[in-house]
């Protein structure tokens, strides 16, 4: 089976730095992706990474190790609109009715 | 562009009814797919396509009908509802099955008494 995990919620400071953590069993790996999700709203794609390594995107960056299952979500410099679910998810190659596996997300609560 | 638009957003219904819910993309995108969202689960793939008159099961498929005669068009039928249905759903698309970014409708939300 495939299987992604996440911490289910966290909170962090105004200005801070906080990082989500992710990790994956699946079957294959094609690339993995970030998306936000504020309440009662449609996830918004983030980031993706499909090599090993850091990509930095304003004030997120999202790192990849592919022989450890693992990624991570950087936010810096935390604002209050941050305050949302993350979603990881994993494109799966030939996984039949999974392609892409997401985890049950990580609700961010960014206090003043 | 629309993106990605869904209805109706709100839906009460009784056991046993049946309905659509709608989704269109004006984004020319091949793959297409529909998830629900319940508390605790996270996203779950109930059927997708990966173009017009293509279509297959999902991780979550029972209970629900799905057609792709048109690019633009995924509707989603369910055949006779049940409170197990009751869930938020989300249609996206993409260029791809997997490596491309999906974007989100707004979701529809089910309410069955």
């Amino acid at each position: 089976g495939q299987n992604i995990d996440q911490p289910t919620e966290m909170t962090a400071t105004e200005g801070a730095i906080v990082q989500i953590n992710c990790t994956y069993q699946t079957s294959g790996f094609n690339g993995l992706f970030w998306y936000q999700q504020h309440a009662g709203e449609a996830p918004t794609f983030l980031s993706y990474n499909v090599l090993d390594g850091l990509e930095e995107k304003g004030r997120f960056s999202s790192f990849l190790s592919r022989s450890k299952g693992y990624s991570y979500l950087l936010l810096k410099e935390l604002q209050m609109k941050d305050s949302a679910s993350y979603l990881c998810a994993v494109s799966v190659p030939d996984s039949g009715n999974t392609p892409l596996v997401f985890g049950k997300g990580t609700r961010l609560s960014v206090i003043a | 562009n629309a993106g990605v638009t869904q209805t109706p957003k709100f839906q009460v219904l009784k056991t046993g009814q049946s309905m659509t819910l709608q989704c269109a993309q004006d984004m020319n995108h091949e793959y297409m797919s529909w998830y629900r969202q319940d508390p605790g689960m996270g996203l779950r793939l109930i059927h997708y396509s990966v173009g017009a008159g293509i279509t297959d099961q999902g991780e979550v498929p029972n209970g629900y009908n799905v057609s792709r005669s048109t690019t633009e068009d995924f509707p989603l039928r369910l055949l006779s509802a049940a409170p197990s249905q009751t869930s938020v759903y989300f249609c996206a698309s993409s260029a791809d099955r997997g490596q491309e970014t999906q974007y989100f409708g707004p979701g529809t939300r089910l309410l069955v008494l």
